[in-house]
């Protein structure tokens, strides 16, 4: 079956440490992209690749890092810049975003909790 | 200013009721997509209904119409019939700019607990 398959579900992440959440996509997608979601809220853009090899900002880019190596996978660092890292982790992603009309729709993976110890 | 606004944190609805949650958006572009999504309890996201800024019609998706008003800059979520597995958090959000160019993630608003009750 086709869809987004983000790991671990659970992360607790010690003081001073990067860790890197896992995006796996087999839909075949040029576009992904990084979300955070705070309790309560809704989710904000971290970042966003929209090809291989290429990735811009979104919103709330600080203290956050991602690469781009293969069309699939879009992994997500989160560092020690990052204070406040505790935060529901969603990646997403969506057809080429080059073809004109159509809704582009995104579709989610099941998510990452992280805590911090 | 937030972009994208949605006035109720929390309702309560009586199973097989109709329901409408309430959005509205701010935006200059003429170009853009409303979507709304429900998240239920295990944390996934879950499309429900697309409206394009150039749609005169408003988009239905079985139980799910959007009552668009793009004059108000409103797009409101409306459930019909209303069962006990519709209860999640549900989000409006926006994706601004004309297809092809420009950022292309979604502007989320903070949503609403739906409770259907018994």
């Amino acid at each position: 079956d086709g869809g987004i398959t983000q790991s671990p579900k659970y992360l607790f992440r010690k003081e001073g440490q990067n860790v890197t959440l896992s995006c796996e996509q087999n839909l075949n997608h040029d576009a992904m992209y990084w979300y955070r979601q705070d309790p309560g809220q809704g989710l904000r853009l971290i970042y966003y690749s929209q090809i291989v090899n290429d990735f811009q900002k979104g919103d709330i880019a600080e203290g956050y890092s991602v690469s781009r190596e293969k069309k699939e996978s879009f992994p997500l660092t989160v560092t020690s810049a990052q204070k406040n890292p505790t935060a529901f982790y969603l990646c997403a992603s969506s057809i080429d975003v080059w073809l004109a009309g159509g809704p582009r729709l995104q579709y989610f993976g099941a998510g990452t909790r992280l805590s911090v110890l | 200013a937030q972009k994208i606004t949605q006035t109720q944190p929390g309702m309560f609805v009586q199973e097989k009721e109709a329901v409408t949650l309430d959005c509205t958006y701010d935006t200059s572009d003429q170009s853009y997509g409303l979507f709304w999504y429900k998240q239920p309890s295990s944390g996934e996201m879950i499309f429900l209904i697309y409206q394009g800024s150039y749609d005169e019609q408003n988009a239905t998706e079985g139980r799910y119409s959007l009552n668009f008003q793009k004059a108000r800059k409103s797009a409101n979520l409306v459930i019909s019939a209303s069962q006990l597995g519709d209860s999640a958090m549900y989000f409006c959000a926006m994706r601004e700019g004309t297809p092809g160019g420009g950022a292309d993630g979604l502007t989320f608003g903070k949503g609403t607990h739906l409770i259907i009750q018994p």
